[in-house]
């Protein structure tokens, strides 16, 4: 159970573009979800936190108007990253915790690969 | 949220036990702890958590001293599969709304054959 599902798992754009990512909770209500960025060989980064029908909280030096956080339903979050260009490209990873999920409390999407070209 | 310090690497060969510590100095009465694995291009993964004592479950054991100021990760005989980068997080998973998961540097655990 508790599983997360995200989507695409890889995507190039072209420089100026908008690319949106989506982050379903399959079986369980997403109250919380949490949107990280994670460049080669580094670690995960938390970008923002978003609480289902709330405005996202984002981290110190992320860009709110840049990168869009929606999450409108219990069961999906989305970021859109806007106007994006080369140094946005990064491993783009959404986590979840919520009613009906895990004892542990937190299970993470397999991650978006963005490539801004 | 506490810190936590993990080796940055470490190397082992198949069929061997791994043992990785992490430091938690400033962990709070409310705090679990919880290890993660990850694979390159993929999310993090649930390993194991625990609060005091010891845990086990089907593919690791976790050691956590009576201070809980440190703890242990073990993973019984290793195959080439584990080779991974291991997170160890300390946080309040209890509370009613939520405790962000505050990610280290982890640890990269290479397995040769």
């Amino acid at each position: 159970g508790a599983v997360v599902s995200q989507h695409p798992s890889w995507v190039i754009c072209k420089s100026g573009t908008s690319v949106k990512i989506e982050c379903r909770s399959l079986d369980f209500q997403a109250t919380t979800m949490f949107w990280y960025r994670q460049f080669p060989k580094q670690s995960l980064m938390l970008m923002a936190t978003s609480n289902e029908g709330s405005k996202a909280t984002y981290e110190q030096g992320v860009e709110k108007d840049k990168f869009l956080i929606n999450h409108a339903s219990l069961t999906l979050s989305t970021l859109t990253v806007t106007s994006a260009h080369p140094e946005d490209s990064s491993f783009y990873i959404c986590s979840a915790t919520g009613v009906g999920g895990t004892y542990y409390g937190y299970t993470f999407g397999s991650g978006t690969r963005l490539t801004v070209v | 949220l506490a810190k936590t310090t993990q080796p940055i690497s470490m190397d082992s060969y198949e069929g061997q036990e791994v043992n990785i510590t992490c430091s938690h100095n400033n962990i709070a009465t409310n705090d679990y702890i919880t290890w993660y694995q990850q694979f390159p291009s993929q999310g993090p993964r649930f390993i194991i958590q625990g609060y005091k004592t010891k845990v086990t479950n089907e593919v690791a054991s976790l050691f956590i001293p009576a201070d809980r100021k440190s703890s242990t990760l073990s993973l019984p005989r290793v195959s080439l599969s584990d080779t991974a980068v291991y997170y160890c997080l300390v946080g309040d998973i209890q509370k009613s709304g939520y405790s962000t998961l505050t990610f280290g540097k982890g640890t990269m655990l290479l397995v040769s054959p």
